[in-house]
């Protein structure tokens, strides 16, 4: 199956801070999805992207398919953008699998 | 608002004692998922209903079995759970199969 690698593990920041989270996959995908899960552990959907550029408020991400990567971008963070970010790659004809997240800690 | 509901939000068992999980979705959407994610991992994929199709992935223990009625309902019957299945499980819908995937708030098991 499809492999999923996200980068880094974990990223602290102090409030005002941009990021860059990255997400490889390993084979051609036509499905990828940005997700947050949040301190209760819901999984909230940030982007559906499987190539281009998307941007939504703060938050914006870029998928590059032809070079199998993924960004998502935080600017001017806060501490609400705390908790675990997921990306989920799936293969024309597979299941979508998650990368092991990046967690992300603002600090006031 | 259209959304993904799962009850309960937290059970508590007892070891080998059976428990159901129910999942429910106002979005009719035609794929229903369920997910088990334990402590600091990813969520990893248990089964999931094409329309009325099941779909099983190859590691999924045989004590995990699901029940679709019909298109708005969901369930996950743990037949003798284990301490190694405590974990919160997710359920996500999608309308077809690589498209979206929208999830529920989780139930968090404890098995004693």
């Amino acid at each position: 199956g499809i492999q999923v690698e996200q980068s880094p593990p974990d990223l602290i920041l102090q409030e005002g801070a941009n990021s860059t989270l990255r997400c490889n996959f390993s084979d051609s995908v036509n499905n990828l999805q940005w997700f947050h899960q949040n301190p209760w552990g819901q999984l909230i959907n940030l982007f559906y992207i499987p190539s281009g550029t998307k941007q939504n408020g703060r938050l914006s991400a870029t998928t590059v398919a032809t070079e199998r990567y993924s960004l998502l971008y935080i600017s001017s963070s806060q501490t609400t953008d705390s908790g675990v970010y997921f990306c989920a790659a799936a293969p024309p004809t597979g299941k979508s699998t998650f990368g092991d997240g990046t967690t992300l800690t603002v600090k006031p | 608002d259209a959304m993904v509901i799962q009850n309960p939000r937290y059970q508590v068992t007892q070891f080998g004692k059976p428990v159901t999980l129910s999942c429910s979705q106002t979005l009719n959407h035609n794929v229903m998922y369920w997910y088990q994610q334990k402590s600091s991992q990813a969520p990893k994929l248990l089964f999931h209903y094409y329309d009325k199709d099941f779909n099983n992935e190859a590691d999924t223990p045989d004590n995990f079995q699901s029940r679709r009625p019909n298109t708005s309902f969901c369930f996950l019957d743990i037949r003798s759970p284990g301490l190694g299945d405590a974990a919160m499980y997710l359920c996500a819908t999608s309308r077809g199969g690589t498209v979206t995937q929208y999830f529920g708030p989780g139930t968090r098991l404890t098995v004693l």
